[in-house]
């Protein structure tokens, strides 16, 4: 089972600043199958990226996607008030497992 | 596309639940369905897939031998069934798809979840 290691687990800024969140891998992830989800409470997971790099329908350019192996990043590169949420990132490549790393709070500063 | 989940409430421990998925919006029949789990205050847990035609099915490691996920495609709903229930099964369920048919893809779409709680 591939875990997945995010960092920090809290990150505290001001909106127009620039987020940068980890996701660390215990193993590669294979074909770059790694996913990030936004979640605010009491909401169900919205998929931002996939593909490690592909923002899904929808997603402000301002959120990009990088990595490949057993590092990713996520960038937020000019926070809006709505994006202070929980991301997690999630593999899907050592299907039919899937696994989520722990999240990282982004709060405003 | 829609996923509205029902059937969460309150059991006992050692109870029994099931959970249901019903789906709209899309061609059921050619798509995989998770459940994804998350315990109050906490991160998210893959639960279990079930493939498009029910013939595979899969779970995490947690939940294997107590949990069942099946499904009608006359229906176009999928169920969760839950047995031996323990009160670290406790949060909301939520079933989710990808925007393929294949179990390599992330999950796309999400329902609003149903929570179960186990407690005495």
């Amino acid at each position: 089972e591939i875990v997945l290691t995010q960092s920090p687990g809290t990150l505290s800024l001001s909106p127009g600043e620039r987020a940068t969140l980890s996701c660390r891998a215990s193993q590669s992830v294979s074909n770059s199958y790694l996913a990030w989800y936004q979640q605010k409470p009491g909401q169900a997971p919205r998929l931002l990226i996939y593909g490690a790099t592909r923002r899904a329908t929808g997603i402000p350019d301002r959120f990009s996607g990088s990595g490949s192996g057993t590092d990713f990043t996520l960038t937020i590169s000019r926070l809006e008030p709505e994006d202070f949420a929980v991301y997690y990132c999630q593999q899907y490549g050592s299907s039919p497992l899937y696994t989520f790393g722990q999240g990282t709070k982004l709060e405003i500063k | 596309v829609q996923l509205v989940e029902s059937g969460g409430g309150v059991v006992q421990p050692g109870g029994s639940l099931r959970l249901s998925c019903a789906a709209s919006g899309f061609t059921f029949s050619t798509y995989a369905i998770h459940w994804v789990r998350q315990a109050p205050g906490k991160g998210l847990e893959w639960v279990a897939v079930i493939s498009y035609d029910g013939y595979n099915t899969y779970y995490a490691d947690s939940v294997k031998g107590r949990f069942t996920i099946s499904r009608d495609n006359s229906k176009s709903t999928v169920f969760l069934q839950m047995n031996t229930l323990r009160s670290e099964d406790t949060g909301v369920y939520y079933c989710a798809k990808g925007s393929s048919g294949n179990y390599f893809d992330a999950f796309h779409f999400w329902g609003q979840g149903t929570m179960v709680t186990v407690s005495s």
